[in-house]
C-alpha cells in the first residue's frame, strides 16, 4: 500500500524568503507524485507533477519540486514566497496502473506567510 | 470553459437521514473521482467512475454510493448518515478526450460541506 508523510504541519515565512515543504512517500512498485495547493474555502489546484523524466519539476506560481527516488522524497520549493502563497499544501502518490484518478494525499502542510 | 460544479455548495443534515451529491464535471471528461476531506482523516479517496462504471473504490462502508450518468456527470449518496460523515466533499473531473488536454490533471471542484447533527 501507498502512503505520504508530510512531516510539517504548519510552515511560517516571512514574505519573499524561500521556503521548502517536505513530503516523503512510500510504496513498493513506482509512483507518480503531486503537489495541490487549497486556498480557503476552495477545492484543490494542481501545483505540479512527475510522472517520469527529468527529476526536477517545475510548476505554476514559481515552484519546483525535485523527485528524489533514493530518498523516496517530492520536497516542493519556492525561492521567494508571497502573501498570496499563504494556503495548504497537499503532496499525493498514486500508482501508474490507476493513472492519477486514485490519489492517496499526506496530511498537508499550511503555509502562513508573515509579512 | 466552465469548471467543476458541485451542488449544493452546503448542507446540513440528521443522523439517520440519506444524502445526494451531484457533481458536473468539466465537458468532455469522462473519469470523475469523490474525495472526502476531514479535520482528523484528511483527504481520503472515495471511488471513481469512468464511462458510466466503478473503476476504483476506496475503504469506505456501503452507506457510500455512487453513479455516474452517459454525459458524465456524477452523483454520490451517502445512506443512515453519521455525526462521523461530516466533511468535505470533493469532486474531480479528468480524462479529456485524447488531444485536448492533459490526461493525468486532475480538476478540482469547490465541494459540499456536509454537517451532519
Amino acid at each position: 500500500a501507498q502512503s505520504v508523510t508530510q512531516l510539517d504541519s504548519q510552515v511560517p515565512v516571512f514574505e519573499e524568503a524561500p521556503v521548502e515543504l517536505r513530503c516523503n512517500y512510500s510504496s513498493s512498485v513506482s509512483v507518480y507524485l503531486f503537489w495541490y495547493v487549497q486556498y480557503p474555502n476552495q477545492g484543490l489546484q494542481l501545483l505540479l507533477k512527475y510522472l517520469s523524466g527529468s527529476t526536477l519539476v517545475k510548476g505554476i506560481n514559481g515552484f519546483e519540486a525535485e523527485f528524489n527516488k533514493s530518498q523516496t522524497s517530492f520536497h516542493l520549493r519556492k525561492p521567494s514566497v508571497h502573501i498570496s502563497d499563504t494556503a495548504e499544501y497537499f503532496c499525493a502518490v498514486s500508482d501508474p496502473l490507476f493513472g492519477n484518478e486514485k490519489l492517496t494525499f499526506g496530511t498537508g502542510t499550511r503555509l502562513t506567510i508573515i509579512p | 470553459k466552465a469548471g467543476v460544479t458541485q451542488t449544493p455548495r452546503y448542507l446540513i443534515k440528521t443522523r439517520g437521514q440519506q444524502v445526494t451529491l451531484s457533481c458536473s464535471p468539466i465537458s468532455g471528461h469522462r473519469s470523475v473521482s469523490w474525495y472526502q476531506q476531514t479535520p482528523g482523516q484528511g483527504l481520503q479517496f472515495l471511488f471513481e467512475y469512468f464511462s458510466e462504471t466503478q473503476r476504483n473504490k476506496g475503504n469506505f462502508p456501503g452507506r457510500f454510493s455512487g453513479r455516474q450518468f452517459s454525459n458524465s456527470r456524477s452523483e454520490m449518496n451517502v445512506s443512515t448518515l453519521e455525526l462521523g460523515d461530516s466533511a468535505l466533499y470533493l469532486c474531480a473531473s479528468s480524462f479529456p478526450p485524447p488531444g485536448t488536454g492533459d490526461r493525468y490533471e486532475q480538476y478540482f471542484g469547490p465541494g459540499t460541506r456536509l454537517t451532519v447533527t
